[in-house]
C-alpha cells in the first residue's frame, strides 16, 4: 500500500452504535488530521497530531474520539452519532517544517448515520 | 484571520475554454498556496501549489498566479477538457506546523 489509506471505505451505523474508522500512512510524515467534508461545511479540520501529539481540536463534539498510537495510524472511535454527523471523513499527512510540503489525504470514509 | 474566500461557488466552462477560479486570503503570514483537485468519491489530490516569493507557476494547462500585495491567487486552467469536471478547493498555510486551510471549493463542469 501506498500514500494515505482508510478502512472502511463506507460505514452505516444507528445511533447508539459504535465504531472506528482507521487511517494508516505509509510516507513517513509526522503530522496527521482528520477532516469532515459535507455538502455544507466542505472541508473542515477536526484533529490535529504533531508527531503523535494532539494539538488541535476545533470544537469537535466530544462524540468523537481520536487516537493516534503512532506516527503512522490514527483511529477515530464514533460512539451515539446523530444523523447531521452523516458526511466524508477524510485522513490527511504531511511532514512538518521540511522542504516538501504537501499534505496528502486518504479517500475518505463515507459514513452514513440512521 | 485563518479564513479562505473562494470563488465561483460553481463554473461551467465549454471544453476548450479558459476556467478561472479565484482565491483570496486574509494572514500575511501564510506562505504556502495549494490547489487541490476532488473527484467524486476520492479525497483531494494535490493539483499545483506555490510560495509567495513567485508570481506565476505553471504546470501543463495548470496556471497559479499569485498578487500578494492584494492577497489573492488564481487557478487557471486552459484549454478545459471534459476530464477537468471536478471540485476545486485553494488552500494556504503557514509552511511550519500548521495544517492547511481550505476554501469551499469550485465545482467545475466542462461541457462538450
Amino acid at each position: 500500500e501506498t500514500g494515505v489509506t482508510q478502512t472502511p471505505r463506507h460505514l452505516v451505523m444507528g445511533m447508539t452504535n459504535k465504531k472506528s474508522l482507521k487511517c494508516e500512512q505509509h510516507l513517513g510524515h509526522n503530522a496527521m488530521y482528520w477532516y469532515k467534508q459535507s455538502a455544507k461545511k466542505p472541508l473542515e479540520l477536526m484533529f490535529v497530531y504533531n508527531f503523535k501529539e494532539q494539538t488541535e481540536n476545533n470544537s469537535v463534539p466530544s462524540r468523537f474520539s481520536p487516537e493516534c498510537p503512532n506516527s503512522s495510524h490514527l483511529f477515530l472511535h464514533l460512539h451515539t452519532l446523530q444523523p447531521e454527523d452523516s458526511a466524508l471523513y477524510l485522513c490527511a499527512s504531511r511532514q512538518l517544517a521540511g522542504a516538501l510540503l504537501e499534505q496528502f489525504f486518504g479517500p475518505g470514509t463515507r459514513l452514513t448515520v440512521l | 484571520q485563518q479564513q479562505v474566500k473562494q470563488s465561483p461557488q460553481s463554473l461551467i466552462v465549454q471544453k476548450g475554454g479558459i476556467s478561472i477560479i479565484n482565491c483570496a486570503y486574509e494572514n500575511t503570514a501564510f506562505d504556502y498556496f495549494p490547489w487541490y483537485q476532488q473527484f467524486p468519491g476520492k479525497g483531494p489530490a494535490l493539483l499545483i501549489a506555490i510560495r509567495p516569493d513567485v508570481s506565476e507557476k505553471k504546470e501543463g494547462r495548470f496556471t497559479i498566479s499569485f498578487n500578494k500585495s492584494a492577497k489573492q491567487f488564481s487557478l487557471h486552467i486552459m484549454d478545459s477538457q471534459p476530464g477537468d469536471s471536478a471540485t476545486y478547493f485553494c488552500a494556504a498555510s503557514l509552511s511550519g506546523n500548521t495544517p492547511l486551510v481550505f476554501g469551499k471549493g469550485t465545482r467545475l463542469s466542462v461541457i462538450a
